[in-house]
């Protein structure tokens, strides 16, 4: 079936600096989401992107969908502690049949 | 409003238990999940129930029993867990199932079986 790979697997940054994950896949998918999950809680989706090439916004939060439509980026800016968690890309697969996740970036903000 | 409301929040259970988890959603959605998930593991489908039908069931042990009683609700009914079992439980539901929708999750039940 169609996978996800996220990278970093996980990241510590300094609280202020800016963040950049990614997420790929070796096929084509026509939805990206991006969820943040907090420990002991469900995810929270963040932004989703429907179009080959989108850019959204959602506060300090900016996500891309690829124009390969391979790929997808988020982008936090101005890092603060409440980031710190595990953000997920995710996509419906092609056959409509599954909900892909990406294996997840474990992010650290230090104060 | 984009709520998924989850029951309870926490739930220990003995291997000769029956329990139940509830979820619920407002929005009208018609496609309901049930996840697992395992400690810094992503979330795994379980089941998938479309138009209150079950669509999908991805090999889950008998155990675990879904049930959509109206469009709203979704519960899990479980019986004779393994400690294995022990993972957090997600409920989630889109406005329809198909390859398009995005999928809203609740908050969540932490299981443990002893």
């Amino acid at each position: 079936g169609q996978q996800l790979n996220q990278s970093p697997q996980s990241m510590f940054i300094q609280e202020g600096e800016d963040v950049s994950m990614n997420c790929t896949s070796s096929s084509i998918f026509n939805t990206w989401l991006w969820y943040k999950q907090d420990p002991g809680e469900g995810p929270v989706l963040l932004i989703a992107l429907y179009k080959a090439g989108e850019l959204t916004s959602n506060g300090r939060l900016t996500a891309q969908f690829g124009i390969t439509r391979k790929d997808s980026f988020l982008n936090i800016s101005a890092s603060i502690p409440s980031d710190v968690g595990i953000y997920f890309c995710a996509g419906p697969d092609n056959y409509g049949q599954n909900f892909v996740f990406g294996p997840g970036t474990r992010l650290s903000v230090l104060p | 409003d984009t709520e998924v409301t989850q029951t309870p929040k926490h739930l220990v259970m003995g291997m000769t238990n029956k329990k139940s988890l509830k979820c619920e959603q407002h929005m009208g959605h018609r496609a309901m999940y049930w996840y697992k998930q395992k400690a810094k593991k992503p979330p795994e489908l379980m089941f998938v129930y479309s138009y209150e039908k079950l669509s999908i069931n991805e090999s889950v042990p008998s155990r675990f029993s879904p049930e959509c009683p109206n469009s709203s609700l979704l519960n899990l009914h479980l019986h004779a867990l393994q400690p294995e079992d022990s993972a957090l439980y997600l409920c989630a539901s889109s406005q329809d199932y198909r390859g398009t929708d995005t999928q809203y999750f609740g908050p969540g039940t932490r299981l443990t079986v002893l």
